[in-house]
């Protein structure tokens, strides 16, 4: 089936600990997104990159790092610098070309600090 | 970043009621979405709006994208309760290029009692 797969659906961060989410899609979809969800409110923007090799900031970057070295691929690092981490993480995608796409998400991870 | 102003915040209505959602922003926006997230898992897209006075419908929703690009509406006819979640709308401001950068609301918690 196509779909964006997000992965661990749980995870627990140590103090000072770096922890790397993983996005996967197989809808070929060039652009993907990663945004932050806390409780009673909208999803914040942390990253995004429109293509292979590319990524701008988002609102929240700040304590965050992401790669994209494969189209279908997009993972997040949360570092150490990321005071407060614990949130529900949601990663999406869409389709660049043509008329505008919609954003499609994954099921989310949710960080939690130990 | 900037947010949309959604309201209600909340709604607790008996089965069977009507439902209207609205969200607003001071800036003209050339898409609006609604999305529905349960809980623990990822928004799901309901309806996608790209013109202004766009009137649309997807079973016993209908949202419409406000005449001044600035507002748009959804309303959920004869609610049942597999229509508890959090209803999101988003938007792409006018002039954000192809990024497909959205913002988002704060969400409406839908309760639905039996």
């Amino acid at each position: 089936d196509g779909g964006i797969t997000q992965s661990p659906k749980y995870l627990f961060r140590k103090e000072g600990q770096n922890v790397t989410l993983s996005c996967e899609q197989n809808l070929n979809h060039d652009a993907m997104y990663w945004y932050r969800q806390d409780p009673g409110q909208g999803l914040r923007l942390i990253y995004y990159s429109q293509i292979v090799n590319d990524f701008q900031k988002g609102d929240i970057a700040e304590g965050y790092s992401v790669s994209r070295e494969k189209k279908e691929s997009f993972p997040l690092t949360v570092t150490s610098a990321q005071k407060n981490p614990t949130a529900f993480y949601l990663c999406a995608s869409r389709e660049r070309a043509g008329h505008y796409q919609p954003q499609h998400f994954g099921d989310g991870t949710r960080l939690s600090i130990l | 970043g900037q947010q949309l102003n959604q309201s209600p915040q909340s709604m607790f209505i008996q089965e069977g009621e009507d439902v209207s959602m609205n969200c607003t922003s001071s800036s003209i926006f050339n898409t609006w979405l609604w999305y529905k997230q349960d809980p623990g898992e990822g928004p799901v897209l309901l309806i996608a709006l790209y013109k202004a006075g766009e009137l649309t419908s997807n079973g016993r929703l209908t949202a419409q994208f406000g005449i001044t690009r600035k507002d748009s509406f959804l309303n959920i006819s004869a609610s049942i309760p597999s229509d508890v979640g959090i209803y999101f709308c988003a938007g792409q401001r006018a002039g954000s290029g192809n990024t497909g950068k959205l913002i988002f609301g704060q969400g409406t918690t839908l309760q639905v009692k039996p």
